[in-house]
């Protein structure tokens, strides 16, 4: 089975502190992909990634940003969090051919 | 945006029943359609990828169908236990992409 893990189950940050939400995963799939998930919203994709270094903007990218040096490690950056990124935050990598996503335990964000 | 909705937005049954909860995506260029069943501080996890027109999957008490032709998928649970208390998810994937697009998810709450 594929392991998804992220660095953080709850984390506390205040107004304008740069954050970073870690993502590893052990099964070399080359799809990774971070998401939101607000009440009565559903998963929201923020970013994906299909292999290292290579990155495709979801459908609300705005005010976070992302990096995937190594392909088991994709990391979600609020450059600058702000009180509306108070969130559930899920990370989950796919294989090209499996298409299953295979999501992490999840960090629940909230920014003061 | 892909449309894809669930319904209902939750359910409270009693022990023993059984239920069932849909899933509508748009019936054009279909690929795949995903379940999965995310519980009370867990990963998401998944339960059924369907790909063919007419399919049907079953683990356990829980199974599921497919009509791509009319863009719907049921989700059953027959004789419900308060451990399939859930939200479940259906994740619908088009041709050529690997980004699914997620419903908002049922709430099933199984009442002892």
């Amino acid at each position: 089975d594929v392991k998804v893990t992220q660095s953080s189950r709850y984390l506390v940050k205040r107004t304008g502190e740069k954050v970073f939400l870690e993502c590893v995963q052990d099964m070399d799939h080359e799809n990774m992909f971070w998401y939101r998930q607000d009440p009565g919203l559903g998963l929201r994709l923020i970013y994906f990634s299909y292999d290292v270094k290579m990155k495709e903007k979801g459908d609300i990218p705005e005010g976070y940003s992302v990096s995937r040096e190594k392909k088991e490690r994709f990391s979600l950056i609020l450059e600058s969090a702000s009180t509306n990124q108070t969130s559930m935050y899920l990370c989950a990598a796919a294989g090209a051919t499996q298409e299953t996503q295979y999501f992490g335990p999840g960090t629940r964000l909230l920014v003061l | 945006i892909l449309n894809v909705e669930q319904s209902p937005q939750s359910l409270h049954v009693q022990e023993g029943d059984s239920t069932n909860f849909t899933c509508s995506f748009p019936s054009s260029n279909f690929y795949a359609l995903h379940w999965y069943r995310w519980e009370t501080a867990k990963s998401p996890e998944a339960l059924f990828v369907m790909t063919l027109n007419g399919d049907e999957k079953k683990k356990g008490r829980i199974s599921a169908t497919l009509n791509t032709k009319e863009g719907y998928s049921y989700l059953y649970i027959k004789g419900s236990q308060p451990e399939d208390s859930a939200t479940y998810l259906c994740a619908f994937m088009t041709g050529g992409s690997y980004i699914p697009t997620f419903g908002r998810g049922t709430s099933l709450i199984v009442h002892p």
